[in-house]
């Protein structure tokens, strides 16, 4: 149980170009869910956490209108990376909080999605 | 979230049991720690948590010190497949909503584990 995936694992695009990654809680219902992103050899760092139907909450320096949050259902949450560039090139990490069930409000992580912008 | 402090790095022998240290001293009294691994290029998996009591479950030990300001992780027969990165978090009680249940990764442990 407690199953997270992310859609998907890697992605080549060309500079300029917008590209969606999907994250889904397969077997709960996720409340909460939040996206990281990991450059190579550094910590994984917080970008937002969004819960089910309400608007995403952006930690500080993260910009809102470049990567789009969307939490419409309590199993999908999608990030839409804007107009990317070669900066934006890294492994974006999802994690699911469990809304009910034996591991109520722990966190679940997807396997990541490694973003390569040419 | 209370901040922590981890070595860089470590390694140990295959069938030995591997001791993760984790300084947290300014932790406070709703806070748990937990901790999670990194195997290179996935997602983060979780270990095991703990408010003040020592805990065990199949993969690890987590042995809380009296003062909570310290932990350490245990695997007890580390295997090459436990080469990782080892996180250390300090959070809010899991019944908090929203940003208050946030994990915040430090720079982690490195584990190496060598035949």
């Amino acid at each position: 149980g407690a199953v997270v995936s992310q859609h998907p694992s890697w992605v080549i695009c060309k500079s300029g170009t917008s590209v969606k990654i999907e994250c889904r809680s397969l077997d709960f219902q996720a409340t909460t869910m939040f996206w990281y992103r990991q450059f190579p050899k550094q910590s994984l760092m917080l970008m937002a956490t969004s819960n089910e139907g309400s608007k995403a909450t952006y930690e500080q320096g993260v910009e809102k209108d470049k990567f789009l949050i969307n939490h419409a259902s309590l199993t999908l949450s999608t990030l839409t990376v804007t107009s990317a560039h070669p900066e934006d090139s890294s492994f974006y990490i999802c994690s699911a909080r469990d809304g009910g069930g034996p591991s109520y409000n722990e966190q679940f992580f997807g396997p990541g999605t490694r973003l390569t912008v040419l | 979230d209370a901040k922590t402090t981890q070595p860089t790095s470590m390694d140990c022998a295959e069938g030995r049991a591997a001791n993760l240290p984790c300084n947290h001293s300014t932790i406070s009294g709703n806070e748990y720690v937990y901790w999670y691994r990194q195997i290179h290029s996935q997602g983060p998996q979780y270990i095991i948590h703990g408010l003040k009591n020592n805990e065990t479950n199949e993969m690890a030990s987590l042995i809380i010190t009296e003062d909570r300001k310290s932990s350490t992780l245990i695997l007890p027969h580390a295997t090459l497949r436990d080469t990782a990165v080892y996180y250390c978090i300090v959070r809010l009680t899991p019944s908090y909503t929203g940003t208050a249940s946030k994990l915040t990764f430090g720079t982690g442990t490195r584990l190496q584990v060598t035949l």
